[in-house]
C-alpha cells in the first residue's frame, strides 16, 4: 500500500538552531516529492519540490530537501530557524502521471521554535 | 495572480443540513482539486477537474457530496445531510494542467462545523 509516513508528530527547536523533518514514502515507483507549510487558519504554500535530477532540493525561506532513493526519504533540512517557521510542515508524493496533482500527504510536523 | 479563493472561511451548521462551499481558482489554471482536512492529519485529496471535466473521485467522496465545475471557471463543493464527521477543513488548489513543475497552489480553505 502507498504511504507517506512523517515520523515526528512534534519538534520543538530553539530559534536559531538546525532543523530536520523526516518524511519517508511507500510508493510502487519514485513519486514527484513536495514539501509544504501550514500556518494556522491558513492553506498551504509549497516549499520545495523534487521531480529529477539533483537531489538535494533548494527551497523557498531557506530550506532544502534531500531525496534519497536507497532510503525512499525526502528530509527537509534548514541550517537556522527563524521564530516565523513555526508552523505545520508536510510531505507529499504525486505520481508520474497525468493525475500528478492528486497528492498523498504525511500526516505533519508541528515545529515549535522557542527563543 | 490573485490566488485561489474560498468562500466561506467557516461555516457552522446543524447535522442534516445541506452545505456549499466555492472555490475561485487562478485564472489560467485549468485544473482544480479539491482535498478535506481533519485535525491533526495531511489534507485527503477528494476530486479534481480539468476545464469543466471531473476527472477524478476518491472514495472518500460519498454519495452525499458533489462537486461541479460547470464553466470551468470556479468550483462548488455540496454536501448533503451534513454528519458529525464532515466536520473538517475544505481544501481547494489549483494548477497549469500540462505542467507537473506548476505546483498546487492552494486557497485558504473551507472550515466546516456540524454540530
Amino acid at each position: 500500500a502507498q504511504s507517506v509516513t512523517q515520523p515526528d508528530i512534534h519538534i520543538t527547536v530553539s530559534e536559531g538552531a538546525s532543523l530536520e523533518l523526516r518524511c519517508n514514502y511507500s510508493y510502487g515507483a519514485t513519486p514527484y516529492l513536495f514539501w509544504y507549510v501550514q500556518s494556522p487558519g491558513q492553506g498551504l504554500q509549497l516549499l520545495l519540490k523534487y521531480f529529477s535530477g539533483d537531489t538535494l532540493v533548494q527551497g523557498i525561506k531557506g530550506f532544502e530537501a534531500e531525496f534519497k532513493r536507497s532510503q525512499s526519504s525526502f528530509n527537509l533540512r534548514k541550517p537556522s530557524v527563524h521564530w516565523s517557521d513555526a508552523a505545520e510542515y508536510f510531505c507529499a508524493v504525486g505520481a508520474r502521471t497525468d493525475s500528478w496533482g492528486k497528492l498523498q500527504f504525511g500526516a505533519g510536523t508541528q515545529v515549535v521554535v522557542t527563543p | 495572480d490573485t490566488g485561489v479563493s474560498q468562500d466561506p472561511r467557516h461555516k457552522i451548521t446543524k447535522r442534516g443540513q445541506n452545505v456549499t462551499f466555492r472555490c475561485d481558482p487562478i485564472s489560467e489554471h485549468n485544473r482544480l482539486y479539491w482535498y478535506r482536512q481533519t485535525l491533526g492529519q495531511g489534507p485527503e485529496f477528494l476530486t479534481y477537474f480539468q476545464n469543466e471535466a471531473q476527472l477524478e473521485k476518491s472514495r472518500l467522496l460519498s454519495d452525499r457530496f458533489s462537486a461541479e465545475r460547470p464553466k470551468g471557471s470556479f468550483s462548488t463543493l455540496e454536501i448533503q445531510r451534513t454528519e458529525q464527521g464532515d466536520s473538517a477543513m475544505y481544501l481547494c488548489a489549483s494548477s497549469r494542467q500540462s505542467s507537473y513543475n506548476s505546483p498546487l497552489h492552494f486557497g485558504n480553505g473551507t472550515r466546516l462545523t456540524v454540530t
